[in-house]
C-alpha cells in the first residue's frame, strides 16, 4: 500500500499570507506512460464534506480559486494558498489514486494567525 | 446540479448489520464509479470501497474485506453499502461519493461530488 504523509499537522497563517502544505508519498504515483502524477488534493471545512481542489497534482477543479496551486512530481507534493483568506480555513488532504487502497494524507489544519 | 444523499445510519450493536443508501441525481449515474469514503469521528478520511458502472469490478479497503459489501442499481440511480459484522472501529460518518471521471476505465479514482454523510454509531 502507498502510505500518505502530510506536513506540518496545522499552521497558522495571517491573512494575505502564503501557506504551504506537504504531501509525500511512499512510492512514486506518476504514471510513466502518461506522464501523470496521480495526485489529488480537498478541502474540508467543519461539518461539511470534502471538496476537491486539485487533481493530476496541478490541475484545479472548476471554480476553485486561482490562490489555490498544486505542484511537484513523483513522490513529493505541495499544495500552496498564495494569499489565505478567512474562508480557507479548513482541513486539507491529499490523496493518492495510483493504486488501490485509495489513501489519503492525515491532512493539515489550516488556521488564521 | 449533482446531488448524492445518503441514508440509513444510526445506531448498531457490535455484531451487527446495516445498509447504507446514497440516492444519486443531477448526472447519468450509469456513467461513473461510485464510492464510500469514511470517516471516524474528529479522525481523517479513509476510502472503503468502490464500484465499476456495471457493478462488475468492486474494490475494499483491507478492514472491511469479506464483512461489506458495496453494490448498486443503475435503474434506482442507487448506490448501497451492506456492513454486516459491524465493530466499534467502524462508528463513522459514511460519504457517498462519485469518481470524477465519467467513464472512467478503472479504480484510479478522484471524488468530485460527495453527499452530507449518514453517521454509523457502533455501541452496546
Amino acid at each position: 500500500d502507498i502510505v500518505m504523509t502530510q506536513s506540518p499537522d496545522s499552521l497558522a497563517v495571517s491573512l494575505g499570507e502564503r501557506a504551504t502544505i506537504n504531501c509525500k508519498s511512499s512510492q512514486s504515483v506518476l504514471h510513466s506512460s502518461s506522464n501523470s502524477n496521480y495526485l489529488a488534493w480537498y478541502q474540508q471545512k467543519p461539518g461539511q464534506p470534502p471538496k476537491l481542489l486539485i487533481y493530476w497534482a496541478s490541475t484545479r477543479e472548476s471554480g476553485v480559486p486561482d490562490r489555490f496551486s498544486g505542484s511537484g512530481s513523483g513522490t513529493d507534493f505541495t499544495l500552496t494558498i498564495s494569499s489565505l483568506q478567512a474562508e480557507d480555513v479548513a482541513v486539507y488532504y491529499c490523496q493518492q489514486y495510483y493504486s488501490t487502497p485509495l489513501i489519503f494524507g492525515g491532512g493539515t489544519k489550516v488556521e488564521i494567525k | 446540479e449533482v446531488e448524492l444523499v445518503e441514508s440509513g445510519g444510526g445506531l448498531v450493536q457490535p455484531g451487527g448489520s446495516l445498509r447504507l443508501s446514497c440516492a444519486a441525481s443531477g448526472f447519468t449515474f450509469s456513467l461513473y464509479w461510485m464510492n464510500w469514503v469514511r470517516q471516524a469521528p474528529g479522525k481523517g478520511l479513509e476510502w472503503v470501497a468502490s464500484i465499476n458502472q456495471y457493478g462488475s469490478e468492486k474494490y475494499y479497503v483491507d478492514s472491511v474485506e469479506g464483512r461489506f459489501t458495496i453494490s448498486r442499481d443503475n435503474a434506482k440511480n442507487s448506490l448501497y453499502l451492506q456492513m454486516n459484522s459491524l465493530r466499534a472501529e467502524d462508528t463513522a460518518v459514511y460519504y457517498c461519493a462519485r469518481d470524477f471521471f465519467s467513464g472512467g476505465a478503472n479504480s484510479r479514482i478522484v471524488f468530485d461530488n460527495w453527499g452530507q454523510g449518514t453517521l454509523v454509531t457502533v455501541s452496546s
